[in-house]
């Protein structure tokens, strides 16, 4: 257990509806990052919050927004779904730990569309 | 931001050192190598961070050269639970984590019996 809780694990929905995937981090983790990754591609970086504030952007389309709140807690929107939007969504957080920075990733939201 | 480049697919056998080599040629001053391992359908986990030389772990090794120009992941004595895509990443790090996160394709690792 990396102590990145997502939720919900699985959704399914229709095209041209809204969702919102939900990232808790670690405690006292100040970064929160998200990532698609579509059936057997790699991981798309979409978005860097720290501490509340967007700190990097990645290849995040429009139809997408993310933010992180004052808990530190984040939420990534998905709007006008479309089928090409099913993925497996990933966070992560990361600390500062012995001289090593390291990134903690929940175990995904699956976003089917249909 | 450094661009990396892995081989897309290695393969072994349980027993045998896996050595994986990543390729980041305009790797910046302030800039760490991190590799990260994924198992399908769950997220990345960490598995070794460095910026020179060679640093050591209970899982893995990184061999660094002097120009940063490239990284090897060493695997010694793998396993079938081995079997996984590692990701090599070439970063910042600031206060609390890096500027940027960004995955390469990942070399895709599988190991014979």
């Amino acid at each position: 257990d990396s102590g990145v809780t997502q939720t919900p694990k699985h959704l399914i929905t229709a095209t041209g509806q809204r969702v919102t995937l939900r990232c808790s981090p670690r405690s006292g983790d100040l970064s929160v990052y998200w990532y698609q990754q579509s059936l057997d591609q790699g991981l798309q970086f979409l978005i860097h919050y720290y501490n509340g504030e967007e700190r990097a952007k990645g290849n995040i389309l429009e139809r997408f927004s993310a933010q992180q709140f004052p808990d530190l807690h984040s939420e990534l929107n998905l709007s006008s779904l479309e089928l090409g939007d099913s993925a497996l969504y990933f966070c992560a957080s990361s600390v500062d730990s012995q001289g090593d920075t390291e990134a903690f990733f929940g175990q995904g939201t699956r976003l089917t569309v249909v | 931001l450094a661009k990396t480049t892995q081989p897309i697919s290695m393969d072994s056998y349980e027993g045998q050192e896996v050595n994986i080599t990543c390729s980041h040629n305009n790797i910046a001053t302030n800039d760490y190598i991190t590799w990260y391992q994924q198992f399908p359908s769950q997220g990345p986990r960490f598995i070794i961070q460095g910026y020179k030389t060679k640093v050591t772990n209970e899982v893995a090794s990184l061999f660094i050269p002097a120009d940063r120009k490239s990284s090897t992941l060493s695997l010694p004595r793998v396993s079938l639970s081995d079997t996984a895509v590692y990701y090599c990443l070439v970063g910042e790090r600031i206060s609390g984590g890096y500027n940027k996160l960004i995955f390469g394709a990942g070399t895709r690792l599988a190991v014979h019996p």
